[in-house]
């Protein structure tokens, strides 16, 4: 499975969007990049997930580049509830069931 | 719905002790795992199981064994506790891979155990 690399931490206003890096450069092209979220030491959450094409939910929209090799998981209206660790994922998407979880990057938002 | 239920959410054990962290879920999904959670690290994949039966090992499997009955049930025991064992557990559970399936993960609440 590819690996990730995320900022360590990031800080972001309350009610602007909160862009979110995620570098994936030896990701294939049969890995999807995934988005989960760790509000204090709960179990982490689903946010969003996608192969090629840019995605959006409820939740936040997910920004795919080109060749696939970084991705972006924007939070359009940052709230202080979204302070949380967000955890960028890449995982085959077939076959195999191994998510790989990395450091992830520590959210906050700033009143 | 409850979803994926871990029991205890707490436990505290000496060095030796054997324990049996439970986890259920009620979702009727094919995948669970389990995860360790050390302070400020991500989460490492310890066992996991794509259905009745079945398991298989994740990056850090020593001192753990799984065993999978049933659908609903996926036990983590800890044979022999030590002093690096101390962490918060997860568990987790999907539906099978399929093509265009979403392939969510539910995660339970955790249990945090400490070994002393």
């Amino acid at each position: 499975d590819a690996k990730t690399t995320q900022p360590p931490s990031m800080d972001c206003a309350e009610g602007r969007a909160a862009n979110l890096p995620c570098n994936h450069s030896t990701i294939s092209g049969n890995e999807y990049v995934y988005w989960y979220r760790q509000i204090h030491s709960q179990g982490p959450q689903y946010i969003i997930h996608g192969l090629k094409n840019n995605e959006t939910n409820e939740m936040a929209s997910l920004i795919i580049t080109e060749d696939r090799k970084s991705s972006t998981l924007i939070l359009p209206h940052a709230t202080l509830r979204d302070t949380a660790v967000y955890y960028c994922i890449v995982r085959v998407g077939q076959g195999t069931y191994k998510y790989i979880f990395g450091t992830g990057t520590r959210l906050k938002v700033l009143a | 719905n409850a979803g994926v239920t871990q029991t205890p959410k707490f436990q505290v054990l000496k060095t030796g002790q054997s324990m049996t962290l439970q986890c259920a879920q009620d979702m009727n999904h094919e995948y669970m795992s389990w995860y360790r959670q050390d302070p400020g690290m991500g989460l490492r994949l310890i066992h996991y199981s794509v259905g009745a039966g079945i398991t298989d090992q994740g990056e850090v499997p020593n001192g753990y064994n799984v065993s999978r009955s049933t659908t609903e049930d996926f036990p983590l025991r800890l044979l022999s506790a030590a002093p690096s064992q101390t962490s918060v557990y997860f568990c987790a559970s999907s539906y099978r891979d399929s093509p265009g399936a979403k392939n969510i993960q539910y995660f339970g609440a955790g249990t945090r155990l400490s070994v002393l």
